[in-house]
C-alpha cells in the first residue's frame, strides 16, 4: 500500500457528462500529480499541484481541470466526457515538488460509453 | 526524439535468469532516476530511487545510472514468476517539474 488514496476505483459514465475523482495524498506529502494512461500507452503527465498551487502542466485537455484543497487532497474534473477519455486514471504524491520520489495510487478505471 | 525512450520488449526469461531493462534518455538536466513495476491496470509501484551515476542495489534488484551516457539500467537478479509486469523507468528534471516517463517493458518470467 503506497499510501495514496483514491476514489472511486471504478467509473461507468455516459459520453458529455462531468466527473470528479479525488486524490489524497500520502500523509505529509506537499505535491500531487495526475497521470492518464490509455489501453497498453504509457503514463502521460496531466498536472501537477505544490501545496495547494499549480505548478507544472502537461498534456491536459481544457476540458480537464484540477484543483489541490488546503488539506492537500486534489480533485480532477472531466467534462463534457468522450470515449477516448476512457482510461485509468492516476494520482501520485511525493514529499516536495522537486528532488524526491513519486509514490502512485491505484488509479480510477474510467469508462466512457 | 522522445525525452525518455525504453526497450519495447515484450522480454519473456526462464525463471532464475538475470534480467536487463534499458532506458535512455535525451536531456542533461534529468539529475533523478527511478524504476517503478506497474502489474496489469494497477497502480505503478516504486522499486528504485537514486540521483548519481553508478549503481545501487536493493536485493534483487540494482539500478545503474550513467550520466554521461544518459542511460539507465534495471538488472533483475534470480527473476520469479511474480516478477512479470511491465518496468517504467521515470526520470525528473532538477527543476522540480513533473516526472517522465518511458513507455514500459513488458516482461515475463516463464517457470
Amino acid at each position: 500500500d503506497s499510501g495514496v488514496t483514491q476514489t472511486p476505483k471504478h467509473l461507468i459514465t455516459a459520453t458529455g457528462q462531468r466527473v470528479t475523482l479525488r486524490c489524497s495524498p500520502r500523509s505529509g506529502d506537499l505535491s500531487v500529480y495526475w497521470y492518464q494512461q490509455s489501453l497498453d500507452q504509457g503514463l502521460q503527465f496531466l498536472i501537477q499541484y505544490y501545496n495547494g498551487e499549480e505548478r507544472a502542466k502537461g498534456n491536459i485537455l481544457e476540458r480537464f481541470s484540477a484543483q489541490q484543497f488546503p488539506d492537500l487532497h486534489s480533485e480532477l474534473n472531466l467534462s463534457s466526457l468522450e470515449l477516448g477519455d476512457s482510461a485509468l486514471y492516476f494520482c501520485a504524491s511525493s514529499v516536495d515538488g522537486e528532488n524526491t520520489e513519486a509514490f502512485f495510487g491505484q488509479g480510477t478505471r474510467l469508462t466512457v460509453v | 526524439q522522445k525525452e525518455v525512450e525504453q526497450d519495447p520488449g515484450p522480454l519473456s526469461v526462464p525463471e532464475g535468469a538475470i534480467v536487463s531493462l534499458n532506458c535512455t534518455y535525451s536531456n542533461s538536466a534529468f539529475q533523478y532516476f527511478m524504476w517503478y513495476r506497474q502489474y496489469s491496470r494497477k497502480g505503478p509501484e516504486l522499486l528504485m530511487y537514486t540521483y548519481s551515476s553508478g549503481n545501487k542495489e536493493d536485493g534483487r534488484f540494482t539500478a545503474q545510472v550513467d550520466k554521461s551516457s544518459k542511460y539507465i539500467s534495471l538488472f533483475i537478479r534470480d527473476s520469479q514468476p511474480s516478477d512479470s509486469a511491465t518496468y517504467l523507468c521515470a526520470i525528473r528534471d532538477n527543476y522540480g517539474q513533473n516526472f517522465v516517463f518511458g513507455p514500459g517493458t513488458r516482461l515475463s518470467v516463464l517457470p
